[in-house]
């Protein structure tokens, strides 16, 4: 099981570019890496998902190294609203012959936008 | 597109009672995800149907349980209610194996409290 570690907190100001990074050293071959932002009380909401290398849409970009243990959310030029909890989960998709389909989230990192 | 609902938003029950939550997913989604956030903590990941199967669970006892519904909603089950299943629990649901990204998409989810 991939077990997923990020910073517990960071700070960044207005028009910043912010970057959360994900550590998951027994990620499996099937396994996908999927970013979220949480606000208190709400269901997590999906931003981005990526295999490996640079991955980018409208909101954000994740960077994936070829080895794959690490992953990078990257948010550009944050505002105040980006101030949320951010969790990346690993977990594969579709069906593997293994059997073990567990959906492991990060600690989440939770990121404070200043003005 | 309606996205996934959870009923009810606030549940309160007593020690050693029952409790029984409630998910609609995403029109034409075949999973539904389980997760257990207890408050300050991440996601837990709880339980897996697809197609109305369990498909995996997570590191909970046997009294938290579920079904898939033939028309792919889903119920969590928690049995003998214990003070520490105080906890929001988050239903996400996504697409059929194989079409397309297995992102899932959360609802709102379920604000249990335990007296």
């Amino acid at each position: 099981l991939a077990k997923t570690t990020q910073p517990i907190s960071m700070d960044s100001y207005e028009g910043q570019e912010v970057n959360i990074t994900c550590s998951h050293n027994n990620i499996a071959t099937n396994d996908y890496i999927t970013w979220y932002q949480q606000f208190p009380s709400q269901g997590p909401r999906f931003i981005i998902q990526g295999y490996k290398t640079k991955v980018t849409n409208e909101v954000a970009s994740l960077f994936i190294p070829a080895d794959r243990k690490s992953s990078t959310l990257s948010l550009p030029r944050v505002s105040l609203s980006d101030t949320a909890v951010y969790y990346c989960l690993v977990g594969p998709r579709g069906y593997t012959t293994s059997g073990t389909y567990k959906y492991i989230f990060g600690t989440g990192t939770r990121l404070k936008v200043l003005a | 597109e309606a996205g996934v609902t959870q009923s009810p938003t606030h549940l309160i029950k007593t020690r050693g009672q029952q409790a029984t939550l409630r998910c609609s997913p995403i029109s034409g989604h075949t999973s539904v995800y389980w997760y257990q956030q207890a408050l300050g903590l991440g996601l837990q990941f709880l339980l897996w149907y697809d197609e109305g199967e369990e498909r995996n669970r997570g590191n909970f006892p046997p009294r938290f349980s579920g079904r898939q519904f033939p028309n792919y909603s889903s119920e969590l089950n928690v049995n003998a209610l214990e003070l520490e299943d105080s906890a929001l629990y988050l239903c996400a649901s996504s697409p059929p194996v194989g079409r397309g990204a297995d992102t899932q998409y959360f609802g709102p989810g379920t604000r249990l409290t335990v007296l």
